[in-house]
């Protein structure tokens, strides 16, 4: 029962690297979000998709790019990674409009440190 | 501008007692609202939701109750079982298609033995 599954779960950056981030999910969910968490801050959304092909803003999206070219997976990248994104990286997934009340199925995120 | 707030932190309960988790909200066009909880190094799960139309939800331990006139809604757990330290979010989503969920900044619950 795989669920919501995150690579790598740990990655340290020198400041300009680049890397992606990948979230894969075997329920067939339609939508996917990545999150980040900070001490404070709580659960801050990046971006998410609402289906294959599809990508929108969330409430941080400055420095990341996403892409969602499969139903499963939903790609998070940092171009140019700077110290402001090191994070915990959370990917969640969803149904769509009825399974509302069952919410986000997350993933156990990716701890990224940038140096 | 925060939406969804949990004023408190910390919170520590004792063993057996009851956990009081509280959650503000300022979006009236909340339909959804829904508890996490987060153990560290795991991402966060599902605990428990209410709908707007509702006004008490109980699952087991766990019951909700949502005050929209006041634009609150708190977590009971009772009894605690030192299982249930963890940190939980309050999440709330609107009521359209591609709506997402916005989540508190989450209150950590420590029980004491």
């Amino acid at each position: 029962n795989a669920g919501v599954t995150q690579t790598p779960k740990f990655r340290v950056l020198k400041t300009g690297q680049s890397m992606t981030l990948l979230c894969a999910q075997d329920m067939n969910h339609e939508y996917m979000y990545w999150y980040r968490q900070d001490p404070g801050m709580g659960l801050r959304l990046i971006h998410y998709s609402v289906g294959e092909g599809t990508t929108a803003k969330g409430e941080v999206p400055d420095g990341y790019n996403v892409s969602r070219l499969k139903k499963q997976n939903f790609l998070l990248g940092l171009e140019s990674a700077a110290p402001s994104q090191t994070s915990v990286y959370f990917c969640a997934s969803s149904y769509a409009g009825g399974q509302r009340i069952y919410g986000y199925t997350f993933g156990s995120g990716t701890r990224l440190t940038v140096v | 501008d925060q939406q969804v707030k949990q004023n408190s932190p910390s919170l520590s309960v004792q063993e057996g007692r009851i956990s009081i988790l509280n959650c503000d909200y300022t979006n009236s066009m909340f339909d959804y609202f829904l508890w996490y909880k987060k153990y560290p190094a795991e991402g966060p799960t599902f605990l428990i939701s209410i709908s707007s139309i509702k006004d008490k939800n109980e699952d087991g331990r766990f019951t909700v109750f949502l005050n929209k006139s006041a634009k609150h809604l708190s977590l009971h757990i009772v009894p605690s079982q030192p299982g249930d330290s963890a940190v939980y979010f309050c999440a709330a989503r609107r009521g359209n298609r591609d709506d997402k969920i916005i989540f508190g900044k989450g209150t950590r619950l420590h029980i004491l033995p």
